[in-house]
């Protein structure tokens, strides 16, 4: 079975502020992608970005970047200098090579105070 | 069209009555994909098309909801008799196995349903 954890309910930092949201993920593939995804008040989930699992190396993308570790199944996504319109709820997500399904994590609202 | 369109935005009905919701995925897009949303669960995943065939539908969570996709495009998700435990937001995606990749997911902004 695959599960994916995200243990931060809701962070709220200021305006400017660094901060990690972190995703530790459970699963027996051997190759598998992780996804993270942003869901604004809106309503819609945004994609941001996916790794597959024989790819270890940091992404970054403008003021976002992701630390992907295998060796602790940790997928830990950072935000720098951040934003008001940061301001979201952030989902981690699992898929099995080949498999259709996403397992989602619960989310982890992020608030970001002017 | 150029993102994932559901319709309507936001259903309320009353218990026992049935729904149906809609979803356009984004064209040229061979699978699609229901979830539901709901406060404590998370996202579900409820069923999954490939063209117009459902291979999987174990996510569907009773036999009150099923779900059709016609012409490898529009999917509609019913529920029957609908409950209280059904007020969530219905989440709908496709997939464009050939491009970006496999597994990405686009969403569209979703059915909040509200049964009363």
């Amino acid at each position: 079975a695959q599960k994916v954890t995200q243990a931060q309910t809701e962070i709220s930092v200021v305006e400017k502020e660094d901060v990690t949201l972190d995703c530790v993920y459970e699963t027996r593939d051997t190759t598998y992608y992780l996804f993270w995804y942003k869901q604004p008040p809106s309503g819609e989930l945004v994609f941001l970005i996916r790794r597959n699992s024989f790819d270890e190396q940091n992404e970054i993308s403008g003021r976002y970047s992701w630390n992907f570790q295998k060796s602790t199944s940790s997928f830990n996504f950072t935000i720098t200098a951040s934003q008001v319109v940061d301001s979201a709820v952030y989902f981690c997500a699992l898929s099995g090579a080949g498999s259709y399904q996403l397992t989602f994590g619960k989310g982890t609202k992020l608030s970001v105070i002017p | 069209g150029a993102g994932v369109s559901q319709s309507p935005s936001n259903k309320v009905t009353e218990k026992g009555k049935d729904v149906e919701l809609r979803c356009d995925p984004i064209s040229g897009h061979t699978a699609l994909y229901w979830y539901r949303q709901s406060l404590g669960q998370g996202l579900e995943f409820l069923i999954y098309f490939q063209g117009n065939s459902a291979p999987d539908k174990s996510g569907l969570p009773s036999d009150r909801f099923s779900a059709e996709r016609t012409g490898g495009s529009v999917s509609t998700l019913t529920i029957q008799r609908t409950q209280q435990e059904d007020s969530a937001v219905y989440l709908c995606a496709s997939t464009d196995l050939w491009g970006r990749g496999p597994n990405i997911q686009y969403f569209g902004a979703g059915t909040r349903l509200s049964v009363l």
